[in-house]
């Protein structure tokens, strides 16, 4: 499948650790973003990746927040200090200059923050 | 910033029946609206999507029209079936790189 990987898919952890997500985008994707999804609600953005930089991040992206595209292909998304305001879907997606528009998604990590 | 409001929240219709979805925006200078479809567990996908320089699309059984006047957009899906039952978000550029979506339409086609 050459489809946007994400993983873990399921994370539980206790309030005040700290986690963090990857995401491989398909391949020749030069773009690279992070949402969240909460239950009953549509995907809000986080950051925005273009190739390694980091150009638009949301007021949403707390400074306990913090991602990374080191090479410009694979991204991480830690989170520290976890609180239970955090539980929530963590959806990657990625686009190409040509893509139209069109964002492809993984299918998302849930984080429980017990 | 970018505001999109979708209604209704919730949808159940007769398999072979439409339905259609309705979204507002806020910003005039929006250019571009996509529809994606989420089924359970999975991300969203893009399904249609209409830019401001025409007024309908159609793919087989899903079309979009755009008022830009008034500023929504709506989605309808004709003859529905079983499998579209899902979650559909519709969406407006905010920013030069990101997308607002709505908050999104649960609809149950009942067979």
């Amino acid at each position: 499948d050459t489809g946007v990987s994400q993983n873990p898919r399921h994370k539980i952890t206790k309030r005040g650790q700290n986690v963090t997500f990857r995401c491989d985008p398909i391949s020749e994707h030069n773009r690279l973003y992070w949402y969240r999804q909460t239950l009953g609600q549509g995907p809000e953005f986080l950051t925005y990746f273009q190739n390694e930089a980091q150009l638009e991040k949301s007021r949403l992206l707390s400074d306990r927040f913090s991602a990374e595209r080191p090479k410009g292909s694979f991204s991480t998304l830690e989170i520290q200090r976890t609180e239970q305001g955090d539980s929530a879907m963590y959806l990657c997606a990625s686009s190409s200059d040509s893509s139209s528009g069109e964002l492809f998604f993984g299918e998302g990590s849930r984080l429980t923050v017990l | 910033g970018e505001n999109v409001e979708q209604h209704p929240s919730t949808l159940s219709v007769q398999e072979g029946d439409s339905a259609v979805i309705k979204c507002t925006y806020s910003d005039s200078a929006s250019n571009y609206f996509p529809w994606y479809k989420q089924e359970l567990g999975k991300g969203p996908q893009l399904i249609i999507d209409i830019r401001s320089n025409v007024g309908e699309k159609k793919d087989q059984r899903i079309a979009v029209t755009l008022n830009k006047t008034a500023k929504h957009f709506s989605l309808h899906i004709t003859e529905t079936q079983p499998e579209d039952s899902a979650v559909y978000f519709c969406a407006a550029p905010s920013g030069a790189n990101n997308l607002f979506f709505g908050t999104g339409t649960r609809l149950t086609v009942i067979p």
